[in-house]
This record gives C-alpha cells, structure tokens and sequence, in this order.
C-alpha cells in the first residue's frame, strides 16, 4: 500500500513569509506526529494528532508553528513570519493508534529561508 | 525525563566486519518501548525493530541482531558482516506513550555508518 507522502519535497521561501507543508498519512493511521531533522539538533518532535483528541502540542518551538489535521487523515504544518533558523527538514510520520507502535515516515519537505 | 544517548557519532568499517551501535536510555517509566530506525543517503527512516520493556529477549534478523538490557538501560545494535549498503545514519528512539504524559517519540542524535568496500 501507499506509504506517507508530503508535499512539497522542497520549499524555499524568504525571511517573513509564512509556508504550509502538508502530509498525507497512511490510510487507516490514527496516529499522525511532525517532527523536525536539522544538522546538530537531530530529530525534534513537534506535534502529534491521535483520531479526535486534542493534539499534543507540546514539542512547537514558537507560536509561529501550527498544524491542523482534517477528517482524520490529511495534515498541514504551517510555519507564520519564517525565520532563518526555521530551516530544516520536516519529517511527518504516521502509526497504526499510538507511540507504542512503529511509526512509518514520509520523505520530508527540506524547507530553507533565505 | 526521557533521553537517548548515542555516544558514537561516527562509525567507519570495512566491508564484512562486524559492528556494534550503541543506545542508553533514561526513563522514568515501567512501561516503555524502544526503536532503531535506519535513515540511508537517500533520507527516509525506515523502520528497524521495536522493543517493549517487558520483552528482554534478543532478536535476530538475517545479519541484523538487538541486545537489550534494562540492567544497563541498553539497547544496542548489531550488523555481522557488514555491507556498503548497511551506509546510514542509525537512530535509537524511546517512547514512554502515555504514562509519560506526551505521545511522541525520542530520539538519539544518530550515529552515521560508513561501510568502505
């Protein structure tokens, strides 16, 4: 079956500018996290939406980030005012219910503000 | 608080030795589950094992092998007989679910494999 695809797989945007990176979970995954790859920071977590709960937020470094997911399925990580030190990889992944169980990543959208 | 630690950064071998990556982990928690997950050149983590914390057997797959102790809080990982296409950065993660208040999963900082032909 079809694993986890986001999009766009790369972003380059200007300082100020406000981006949105979508991902697109593997079907029937009620589980869907973010999270953040960038050289000396490794992987950050982000956020993490679980079927109708109110997501975790607890990993979004700035009120600039947000993230909203639609009917269970479809994820958008945006980003408001980008700064430069917001460059980096966004990683999606989803799994089958929660963190117990393996989640299965997307290729990323490698995001660079100039 | 959780935490990985992968103490080596950088590993290079020949092709066909033996090499072991190291994780330590902190947790607070009883329950907890453990992953290694392989991030190649190409930059997709794949998924490797999961381990939970009341299952402290060994597992082998094919040259891949995983040695767990909670004594040590270790979780270490093994290729026998390594290949250039093992190259990769390998990451040790931990997730304490919801006893440790937050879903989501830590990771170590990685360790980047080099297998030389």
């Amino acid at each position: 079956g079809a694993g986890v695809s986001q999009s766009p797989s790369n972003k380059v945007t200007e300082k100020g500018k406000d981006v949105e990176l979508r991902c697109d979970p593997i079907s029937g995954h009620t589980a869907l996290y973010w999270y953040r790859q960038s050289l000396g920071q490794g992987l950050e977590f982000l956020i993490y939406f679980q079927g109708n709960s109110a997501p975790d937020k607890s990993g979004l470094p700035s009120d600039r980030f947000s993230a909203e997911r639609t009917g269970g399925s479809v994820s958008t990580l945006t980003i408001q005012r980008t700064q430069q030190e917001d460059s980096a990889v966004y990683l999606c992944a989803s799994s089958q219910t929660n963190s117990y169980y393996e989640q299965y990543f997307g290729p990323g959208t490698r995001l660079t503000v100039t | 608080a959780q935490k990985v630690t992968q103490a080596q950064t950088e590993i290079s071998v020949v092709e066909k030795e033996d090499v072991t990556l190291d994780c330590v982990y902190e947790t607070r928690d009883t329950t907890y589950y453990l992953f290694w997950y392989k991030q190649p050149p190409s930059g997709e983590l794949v998924f490797l094992i999961r381990r939970n914390s009341f299952d402290e057997q060994n597992e082998i797959s094919g040259r891949y092998s995983w040695n767990f102790q909670k004594s040590t809080s270790s979780f270490n990982f093994t290729i026998t007989a390594s290949q250039v296409v093992d190259s990769a950065v390998y990451f040790c993660a931990l997730s304490e679910g919801l006893q440790g208040g937050s879903e989501k999963l830590v990771f170590g900082k990685g360790t980047k494999l080099t297998v030389n032909p």
